[in-house]
């Protein structure tokens, strides 16, 4: 499966706990974005890398939330100190770096603060 | 006023029906346009580009029109399988790059 890859599918965590999550992009794309959906709403950027460069942020990533993308492939994206409010399906998409190219979605990472 | 606003729905159809869902955009910058379609608990999947000469794949026809900064989504024939959440997305460039930005999503329910 040559798709976006997200790892994990589910995390349960108490608040206050760190979590990471992981994010494989297709290969041959260069441009990379988080996304954070709750029920009922689409999905809200995050943050966006070119390569290994960390372009854009959101105002929704507060100071707890950092992004990185060190080689320009795999990307991570931690929460620190988590919130229940952190409840939410985290999406990864990736596309290549032409404008107006679609974006392609993993499956997502489920996290479920306790 | 949301950059991208969707009729959250949900339209509920008889199967066969033809179904329409239009979406308006705030920022007339905007360039590139996209339909997702997005099943419970799934990630979006793309379902077509949206052109101003309009575009049709299968049962599928996406329109896009300009001047009213609104965006359509046409399925004929509907089936069970049609029933999904359709989000409706538009890309602008800002400094950084392009900026997708999604509607809420509306949400078909395909009926027998």
């Amino acid at each position: 499966d040559t798709g976006v890859s997200q790892d994990p599918r589910h995390k349960i965590t108490k608040r206050g706990q760190n979590v990471t999550f992981r994010c494989d992009p297709i290969s041959e794309h260069n441009r990379l974005y988080w996304y954070r959906q709750t029920l009922g709403q689409g999905p809200e950027f995050l943050t966006y890398f070119q390569n290994e460069a960390q372009l854009e942020k959101s105002r929704l990533l507060s100071d707890r939330f950092s992004a990185e993308r060190p080689k320009g492939s795999f990307s991570t994206l931690e929460i620190q100190r988590t919130e229940q409010g952190d409840s939410a399906m985290y999406l990864c998409a990736s596309s290549l770096g032409t404008v107006g190219q679609p974006q392609h979605f993993g499956d997502g990472t489920r996290l479920s603060i306790l | 006023r949301k950059e991208v606003e969707q009729d959250p729905g949900p339209f509920n159809v008889p199967e066969g029906a033809t179904v329409a869902f239009n979406c308006t955009y705030s920022n007339s910058a905007s360039q590139s346009f996209f339909w997702y379609r997005q099943d419970c608990r799934k990630e979006p999947k793309l379902l077509m580009s949206v052109y101003s000469s309009g575009n049709e794949d299968g049962r599928f026809t996406a329109q896009l029109n300009r001047a009213s900064q609104y965006i359509s989504l046409l399925i004929r024939d509907s089936k069970l399988s049609d029933s999904a959440t359709y989000l409706c997305v538009v890309i602008h460039l800002t400094g950084g790059g392009n900026k997708l930005t999604f509607g809420t999503g509306t949400q078909l329910k395909v009926e027998l």
